[in-house]
């Protein structure tokens, strides 16, 4: 699988759009980008996931440059209950084993500041 | 609800003292694994499971075995527990098809003294 490249960590004002990078510069073009997010000690939350084109659900926006190389989770309004290790996971498509594998590396510790 | 079952969260034992760690999920996935988490080292996977009598070992499988006799089931099974698994653990599963999302349990922190 692709490595990615996060910041070790990053504030945001509660209220405001906390926009998280990521980078994935030797990504495959089957391989999709997730998100996932670790609150304290809990298990890691899926936030979301995209292979070219931008997506954006309930929780979150996810923006992949058009290259794939880079991408950007934006949590709109952050809150306090936002602050978590974000992880950003480049994961290949297809049934085989490593479909299904997560690597996850040290991740963005968001704080979110009230 | 969909979720993630492991039991028991909070598991202190002695060196050498055979353990479970149930998991169990309701989601019928074919998908499951463990994972260790341990400070400045990240998540790891131990081993992981394609589908009921389909296991293979991850990036830590050592002092651990696993087994898969039902779908829903992956125990976790630590034969002779060594103060070097103490850590923090956790269940996962997913289903098939591209794009799927992963569920995780709540985890159980284990101390082996």
């Amino acid at each position: 699988d692709a490595k990615t490249t996060q910041p070790t960590s990053m504030d945001c004002a509660e209220g405001r759009a906390a926009n998280l990078p990521c980078n994935h510069s030797t990504i495959s073009g089957n391989e999709y980008v997730y998100w996932y997010r670790q609150i304290h000690s809990q298990g890691p939350q899926y936030i979301i996931h995209g292979l070219k084109n931008n997506e954006t659900n309930e929780m979150a926006s996810l923006i992949i440059t058009e290259d794939r190389k880079s991408s950007t989770l934006i949590l709109p309004h952050a809150t306090l209950r936002d602050t978590a290790v974000y992880y950003c996971i480049v994961r290949v498509g297809g049934s085989g084993a490593g479909s299904y594998q997560l690597t996850f590396g040290k991740g963005t510790k968001l704080s979110v500041i009230p | 609800e969909a979720q993630v079952t492991q039991n028991p969260r909070y598991l202190i034992t002695v060196t050498g003292k055979k353990l479970t760690v149930t998991c169990s999920q309701n989601m019928n996935h074919e998908y499951m694994s463990w994972y260790r988490q341990d400070p400045g080292l990240g998540l790891r996977q131990i081993y992981y499971s394609m589908n009921v009598e389909v296991t293979d070992k991850g990036d830590v499988p050592e002092g651990y075995k696993v087994s898969r006799k039902e779908k829903r089931n992956f125990p976790l099974i630590l034969e002779s527990p060594s103060p070097n698994q103490t850590s923090l653990y956790f269940c996962a599963s997913s289903g098939r098809g591209r794009g799927t999302e992963a569920f995780f349990g709540q985890g159980t922190r284990l101390t082996v003294v």
